[in-house]
């Protein structure tokens, strides 16, 4: 069936120290992937996207990485701010015309 | 400012009342979704609409519609409103019609159903 999930639930970083969240999908047809900030109060923002024919796609300071053969997502951001505390989404097109949203990683920076 | 805008941005209303959310897409968009975030959880796919026709549908219950309208802006009616209806309603707006390419959410229409 359309799931997508996270490994973790809050991911809390130092500042200036790389970051990961990881994102896995279910659905094997699901061929468009994006990554989404949501900051408190705010609605989700856009941060980047990767087709089912990429590995890899960079944007500024931040990473998504595709893996199709374990069904697995990541966003990597570079040299963390304070300003990229937010919940983090992962979206894969479920087919049927609609995007299906993973339950989200907190992500908290230390200073 | 992601230019979609949703009104109101608060309500608070009674259980088995009704409900109206609105959304004004990004100009030039043709295409608007809903979903809904409850506490703490993901955003549940409502439904989406491209140029007046309602084009995906997800898991929106048989008490909630929407329509979008000739100036593109949409409407969500929520009736018979129950507790569990309490949550955060956003709309987004793209300006293709399939779910490839960014969608730009509003900041939400937060609904307490006391």
């Amino acid at each position: 069936g359309e799931s997508v999930g996270l490994h973790l639930p809050t991911l809390s970083v130092q500042e200036g120290d790389n970051s990961i969240i990881n994102c896995a999908y279910s659905n094997s047809a699901s061929d468009y992937f994006i990554w989404y900030k949501q900051e408190s109060g705010k609605g989700p923002q856009f941060i980047i996207d990767i087709r089912s024919n990429m590995d890899k796609r960079q944007g500024q300071r931040v990473t998504v990485l595709l893996n199709k053969t374990v069904k697995h997502l990541s966003l990597q951001i570079a040299a963390t701010q304070p300003g990229d505390s937010a919940v983090y989404f992962c979206a894969e097109n479920g087919g049927a015309q609609k995007l299906v949203f993973g339950q989200g990683t907190r992500l908290t920076i230390n200073p | 400012d992601s230019g979609v805008t949703q009104t109101p941005k608060h309500l608070i209303t009674a259980t088995g009342q009704r409900v109206t959310l609105r959304c004004s897409p990004r100009s030039g968009d043709l295409s608007v979704y809903w979903y809904q975030q409850s506490l703490d959880q993901g955003l549940q796919f409502l439904i989406q609409y491209y140029n007046g026709e309602e084009r995906a549908k997800g898991n929106i219950l048989e008490r909630f519609s929407a329509q979008q309208f000739p100036d593109l802006h949409s409407e969500l009616n929520l009736s018979s409103l129950e507790l569990g209806d309490s949550a955060l309603y956003f709309c987004a707006s793209s300006v293709v019609g399939g779910h490839t390419g960014e969608l730009f959410f509003g900041e939400g229409s937060r609904l307490t159903v006391l």
